[in-house]
């Protein structure tokens, strides 16, 4: 089957670094997804990944390592706005997505 | 502005009855999808439409239908059928199907009493 493993929650203090971590078994890959998802708000792109390696975006970066499975998104410098859930998604062979549950981001003063 | 709208924000319903859930986009996507959102799990894909006049199963069809008569919509209904309704119904389009980044409507959220 397929599946998509992340973290359930995670807390970090306001100017600091987080690595949120996603592992992926799927049948194909077209490319992973990076959500993010305030409370009751519909999910805002973030970034995508379809070759190994590391995308930065301002704060925000993800990397891929195809041959492992992996990825994680990186957020730096972190502000309380950051708090959200934050969703890691695979494209497969069908060009369906395939959803994570999720990790809850909370941010400490 | 261009983007994805859904109505209503929230929606009650009792145990028995049918809802339309709207979507309507002015993206001039070809491909639209109706998720469902439960807590702890990640989204499920309902049904999903590449282009006007066709429309998939995803892996939670049962209890829902949709209908792609525009382009610019994409109602979904939540029959009687639909054991377990009570979740946040989100809507979302592609420039096409295989496109890497979909762009989510508010979302509905559906409690049935």
């Amino acid at each position: 089957g397929q599946n998509i493993d992340q973290p359930t929650e995670m807390t970090a203090t306001e100017g600091a670094i987080v690595q949120i971590n996603c592992t992926y078994q799927t049948s194909g890959f077209n490319g992973l997804f990076w959500y993010q998802q305030h409370a009751g708000e519909a999910p805002t792109f973030l970034s995508y990944n379809v070759l190994d390696g590391l995308e930065e975006k301002g704060r925000f970066s993800s990397f891929l390592s195809r041959s492992k499975g992996y990825s994680y998104l990186l957020l730096k410098e972190l502000q309380m706005k950051d708090s959200a859930s934050y969703l890691c998604a695979v494209m497969d062979s069908n060009y369906q997505l395939i959803w994570g549950a999720g990790t809850k981001l909370i941010i400490k003063p | 502005d261009g983007g994805i709208t859904q109505s209503p924000k929230y929606l009650f319903r009792k145990e028995g009855q049918n809802v339309t859930l709207s979507c309507e986009q002015n993206l001039n996507h070809d491909a639209m999808y109706w998720y469902r959102q439960d807590p702890g799990q990640g989204l499920r894909l309902i049904y999903y439409s590449q282009i006007v006049n066709d429309f998939q199963k995803g892996d939670i069809a049962e209890g829902y239908s949709v209908s792609r008569e525009k382009k610019e919509s994409f109602p979904l209904t939540v029959t009687s059928a639909q054991k377990n309704p009570t979740a946040f119904y989100l809507c979302a389009s592609s420039i096409e199907a295989d496109y890497n980044e979909q762009f989510f409507g508010p979302g509905t959220r559906l409690t049935v009493l």
